[in-house]
């Protein structure tokens, strides 16, 4: 039952570039969130945005909710080294807010 | 410091031997869930709990027991655990907001499980 697909699945960039990730899913939300795993460690909640928002700001992180399109991006601005890892979106699904559904993820990797 | 723990991190086991995986969270939350995470699968839900004594299954539930006797405590159980139970598991927690909506969820660091 999955929500969320991340694209593209692998994202390879130079340290200082952006970094874009998109996410789509395909029934209506109450909200989105997008988390960064590092290799093999816990997922680390980065941001939530809700359907009436369309645009969130945190730090270097910037991320847009388009619910027409049913999809949501994930910008990184000026990348550090640090940013390597694996970002996923997470969705509630429509039996339940208390399932979060997350996509297969985009592995970020910033090169020095 | 709020956190969520997994014991242990680390595990090599034998077919049908069963074990349970603890998780603790020090954040009094309500919510608490356990995913899988396998190459190519991403994360799937395999039991979430709403509050003590209240567990559902997720989806992909079959083979593995849990139970909320506590707050802050949420074991996983595989009766008789199998290869294709060979993954890296995460439980993870969140305080539950109005009309059961679930908010930021904090995992735990993993615990890597082969069965052989």
């Amino acid at each position: 039952s999955q929500q969320g697909e991340e694209d593209p699945q692998a994202l390879s960039i130079q340290e200082g570039e952006n970094a874009t990730m998109n996410c789509s899913y395909k029934t209506s939300i109450n909200n989105l969130q997008w988390y960064r795993q590092n290799s093999g460690r816990g997922l680390v909640h980065l941001i939530l945005i809700r359907s009436n928002e369309r645009e969130k700001h945190s730090g270097r992180l910037r991320v847009t909710l388009d619910t027409s399109k049913k999809s949501s991006s994930l910008l990184i601005t000026a990348s550090r080294a640090a940013d390597t890892a694996s970002y996923f979106c997470a969705t509630p699904t429509q039996r339940g807010a208390q399932k979060l559904v997350f996509g297969q993820g985009t592995r970020l990797t910033i090169n020095p | 410091e709020a956190q969520v723990t997994q014991n242990p991190r680390y595990l090599i086991t034998v077919t049908g031997k069963k074990l349970t995986v603890t998780c603790s969270q020090n954040m009094n939350h309500e919510y608490m869930s356990w995913y899988r995470q396998d190459p190519g699968l991403g994360l799937r839900q395999i039991y979430y709990s709403m509050n003590v004594e209240v567990t559902d299954k997720g989806d992909v539930p079959e083979g593995y027991k849990v139970s909320r006797k506590e707050k802050r405590n949420f074991p996983l159980i595989l009766e008789s655990p199998s290869p294709n139970q060979t993954s890296l598991y995460f439980c993870a927690s969140t305080r539950l907001a109005v009309g059961g909506n679930t908010g930021e969820l904090f995992f735990g660091e993993g615990s890597r499980l082969t069965v052989l």
